[in-house]
């Protein structure tokens, strides 16, 4: 199974400042990786896929960048409706995928 | 707009089975690969299978001996079943549709989930 490490666990960063959450896969996955954001309460919602396309309708402020095993989600520019928990999953090992343990956003 | 929604039981006895359905409005076809997944509160995300519209279905090797996935065409419906629950399996379980095309395999469209506590 490939196991997927996002660190930090809690990241605390000001509105309007630039967040940077790191995924890191335990063996290479070449670039299938997608992101996901999930508010308290709501199913998650596709952000970034192929690790750095964005999905319909994700704004500009939201990039993706890595391949092989370590991987990025950069928010340029933090607005109050991004803060949220975010989870990197794999899906090189399709069809089995997994996910990260998640990283929250939180406002400092 | 393709939507999915969650039924089926909040509470389910230890040992017994966790049943559940999603039903998809606005396009329930071929091509999509339909699948479930699973949050314990406060916690991550974890693949439970998938099925597509013939029936075919892939498990996650750490419940594949007490998940079944069915699918029911005429009626718009994916079903869940696990077996011989647990604590353990008490979480929010969501539908979603996974879109595969190239090398790409999204999750794009998902229900709004329910929670199964599994208690006597």
């Amino acid at each position: 199974e490939i196991v997927m490490t996002q660190s930090p666990v809690t990241l605390s960063v000001s509105p309007g400042e630039r967040a940077t959450l790191s995924c890191r896969a335990s063996q290479s996955i070449s670039s299938n990786l997608a992101w996901y954001q999930q508010k308290p309460g709501q199913a998650p919602r596709l952000l970034i896929y192929g690790a750095s396309s964005r999905a319909t309708g994700i704004p500009a402020r939201f990039s993706g960048s890595g391949s092989g095993t370590d991987f990025t989600l950069t928010i340029s520019s933090l607005q109050s409706e991004d803060f949220a928990v975010y989870y990197c999953q794999q899906y090189n090992n399709w069809p089995s995928i997994t996910f990260g343990q998640g990283t929250r956003l939180e406002i400092k | 707009q393709v939507q999915l929604q969650e039924s089926g039981p909040g509470l389910v006895k230890p040992l017994e089975t966790l049943s559940l359905s999603c039903t998809v409005s606005g396009g329930f076809t071929s091509g999509y690969y339909w699948n479930w997944i699973r949050q314990p509160a406060g916690k991550g995300l974890e693949w439970i299978g998938r099925i597509d519209t013939s029936g075919s279905t892939d498990y996650n090797p750490s419940l594949k001996s007490r998940v079944t996935m069915s699918v029911d065409t005429s009626k718009n419906q994916f079903s869940l079943k696990v077996t011989s629950v647990t604590a353990a399996d008490t979480a929010v379980y969501f539908c979603t549709r996974e879109d595969v095309w190239g090398s790409y395999r999204l999750f794009d469209y998902w229900g709004q989930g329910t929670l199964v506590t599994v208690s006597s």
